[in-house]
């Protein structure tokens, strides 16, 4: 057990549909990270947030969209859902001192768009 | 930019036989890290092994070490006395060493599908 949780485990949607992934981050980490998944991209880098600020964006759709809460939560929101977007989606966290620190995964959320 | 890659997708090893996974990267970086993850059949991924591109010494851990040719840009991965449990996708990443920004992000492979024959 990694310390990262990622609700829900799964998650079967429509097409045009919008959901909302949940993430808790472990104890004392700041930094969240979110990876895709998919047969097709690979494991691929979403976007980071650190301390509640958008830290980097990687390849992102303008239709999804994340947040970092006080507690520091994070949730990745994907809209209008396209059957492409079927991907396992990661959280990962990270304390993130000057040199970076170890990515701690979650289990990740399956979501499947029909 | 960065790339990583594994050239093979799967390979196949005999129960408490050794096989070496095989990762090369590229970027003009001189201080990064590299890691190999685990990805089980639970999908779950779990950090295995991590080298510092300073550190001249091969990292180990355990049944498992790396073989890290910074020059050649190569950074292989060995895991000894193979058990079934080791069966997985193995993912080499990278990830630059300076803080904040972009760049702490990982980068990854294609993965390496290793099945463990009993």
């Amino acid at each position: 057990d990694s310390g990262v949780t990622q609700t829900p485990k799964h998650l079967i949607t429509a097409t045009g549909q919008r959901v909302t992934l949940r993430c808790s981050p472990r104890s004392g980490d700041l930094s969240v990270y979110w990876y895709q998944q998919s047969l097709d991209q690979g494991l691929q880098f979403l976007i980071q947030y650190y301390n509640g600020e958008e830290r980097a964006k990687g390849n992102i759709l303008e239709r999804f969209s994340a947040q970092q809460f006080p507690d520091l939560h994070s949730e990745l929101n994907l809209s209008s859902l396209e059957l492409g977007d079927s991907a396992l989606y990661f959280c990962a966290s990270s304390v993130e001192t000057y040199r970076g620190n170890e990515q701690f995964f979650g289990p990740g959320t399956r979501l499947t768009v029909l | 930019a960065q790339t990583v890659t594994q050239s093979q997708p799967e390979m196949s090893v005999q129960e408490a036989e050794t096989v070496t996974l095989s990762c090369t990267y590229d970027t003009s970086e001189s201080d990064y890290y590299l890691f190999w993850y685990k990805q089980p059949p639970s999908r779950q991924m779990i950090l295995v092994i991590r080298q510092e591109a300073y550190k001249q010494q091969n990292a180990t851990e355990n049944r498992f070490s790396v073989n890290f040719q910074k020059a050649a840009k190569s950074f292989s991965l060995k895991i000894s006395d193979s058990q079934l449990g080791d069966a997985a996708m193995y993912f080499c990443a990278y990830r630059s060493a300076r803080h904040g920004g972009a760049t702490n992000k990982l980068i990854f492979g294609t993965g390496t599908l290793l099945a463990v024959q009993p």
